[in-house]
């Protein structure tokens, strides 16, 4: 079945980078987006960025941009997002999904801690 | 990018229909029909309940129906079940290419 699995939980000093990764399978990656959302505790979900895995081509939010990198290894059938510069505000579980009919499926998450 | 405006919370009896509304503007609501719903359940990751403004996937129960007019789109559940005690999210994607949610609906069956 159609699922996209994503790396472990992270636990990261002020000022790291953290890189989570996302791998998709019962599908080929690069024929549909992969989009960022991230969700800080008790926090609404907010969208971070997608790419399209085909062309590599990206779009960040703003709030994000030139903190946030994401890529894919299309041989990996996985995509990754990379964010630098972490401060306490970035606590949260990060989510990749699918954009297929909505955004659907998603990752099970990956919870990001920071913490000095 | 602003959230999309929903009510914090509503809430109704089993066997009962909310509706629960999304409010952008003619930047990602009203541009284009590409608002889509999630249901999420506490610890849980979000799942697709409507899609392109009032499509359904397949498996999602038919008590879930979607609207939009000018700026505003709706998620109505009608037959209200225990099992939909959960947190809503709409989505839109944007005149700018973007994405963004609004700000979440907790939903109580009383």
């Amino acid at each position: 079945q159609v699922q996209l699995v994503q790396s472990g939980a992270e636990v990261k000093k002020p000022g790291a980078s953290v890189k989570v990764s996302c791998k998709a399978s019962g599908y080929t990656l690069i024929n549909h987006e992969i989009y960022w959302v991230r969700q800080a505790p008790g926090q609404r979900l907010e969208w971070m960025g997608w790419i399209n895995p085909g062309n590599g081509n990206t779009k960040y939010s703003q709030k994000f941009q030139g903190r946030v990198t994401i890529t894919r290894d299309a041989s990996a059938n996985t995509a990754y997002m990379d964010l630098k510069s972490l401060t306490f505000e970035d606590m949260a579980v990060y989510y990749c999904a699918r954009n297929f009919r909505g955004l659907d499926p998603w990752g099970q998450g990956t919870l990001v801690t920071v913490s000095s | 990018q602003s959230a999309l405006t929903q009510p914090a919370s509503v809430s109704g009896s089993p066997g009962q229909s909310i509706t629960i509304s999304c409010t952008g503007t003619s930047s990602d609501v009203g541009a284009y029909n590409y608002v889509s719903w999630y249901q999420q359940h506490p610890g849980k990751a979000p799942k697709v309940m409507i899609y392109d403004v009032s499509d359904r996937p397949s498996g999602v129960s038919n008590r879930f129906s979607g609207s939009k007019s000018g700026n505003t789109a709706s998620l109505t559940i009608s037959g209200l079940q225990a099992e939909d005690e959960a947190d809503y999210y709409c989505c839109s994607y944007t005149t700018s290419s973007t994405v963004v949610f609004g700000t979440g609906t907790k939903v109580t069956v009383l």
